[in-house]
């Protein structure tokens, strides 16, 4: 149980380009999920909090005009990269949580490369 | 400031060894730590959850201590296996935001 997906596992991006992530629960309904970023060899930074049916919370230094998020449903959400630029490219992991649970899980993450 | 740090350098141990990962942090007061792998190019796996009352947890060839005198918590993997190779991260949530701080991960390297 518990698992949550991830849509498109990889993409690659024209400058200027927008790409839409999907983060799917697909067993259980997930009030908040979470965005996060990874560069290579660094750790998971995160972006975002996404409650379900409103506005998602950034964190310093995310421009929430860039990355836009919605949390449509109780098990989706998603991630649109607006204007990609190459230093967006990263590696996004969407995670979900519980309700009432201290446990997240994680998604496969999506590749994101702009040229 | 407020940081939370895991050795940075690869392990590199022999299988069937013990391998020991620690993970520090300063100016945090968590109620629960948690450990992930992750694997290459993929996102992080939960494995444990251990909360600031408890000394240990196990679970199969897992084990994790939690020192919060010390401000530290280490993780065991026992009769380690090359299917082991990972990146582990321990992650606590930061001052009762419900969000979670990650350390930057040590990567383990279990050879045959």
């Amino acid at each position: 149980g518990a698992v949550v997906s991830q849509h498109p596992s990889w993409v690659i991006c024209k400058s200027g380009t927008s790409v839409k992530i999907e983060c799917r629960s697909l067993d259980f309904q997930a009030t908040t999920m979470f965005w996060y970023r990874q560069f290579p060899k660094q750790s998971l930074m995160l972006m975002a909090t996404s409650n379900e049916g409103s506005k998602a919370t950034y964190e310093q230094g995310v421009e929430k005009d860039k990355f836009l998020i919605n949390h449509a449903s109780l098990t989706l959400s998603t991630l649109t990269v607006t204007s990609a630029h190459p230093e967006d490219s990263s590696f996004y992991i969407c995670s979900a949580r519980l309700a009432y649970s201290m446990l997240e899980f994680f998604g496969p993450g999506t590749r994101l490369t702009v040229l | 400031s407020q940081k939370i740090e895991q050795n940075s350098e690869a392990l590199n141990i022999q299988e069937g060894k013990t391998a020991t990962l620690t993970c520090n942090y300063t100016n945090y007061s968590p109620a629960y730590l948690q450990w992930y792998r992750q694997d290459p190019g993929r996102g992080p796996v939960f494995l444990l959850l251990i909360r600031e009352n408890e000394k240990e947890k196990r679970k199969e060839r897992l084990k994790v201590t939690f020192d919060t005198t010390l401000k530290q918590s280490l993780f065991h993997i026992t009769a380690s296996q090359p299917a082991d190779s990972a990146t582990y991260l321990c992650a606590l949530e930061g001052s009762n935001t419900g969000k979670l701080i990650f350390g930057q991960g040590t990567t383990l390297q279990v050879k045959p």
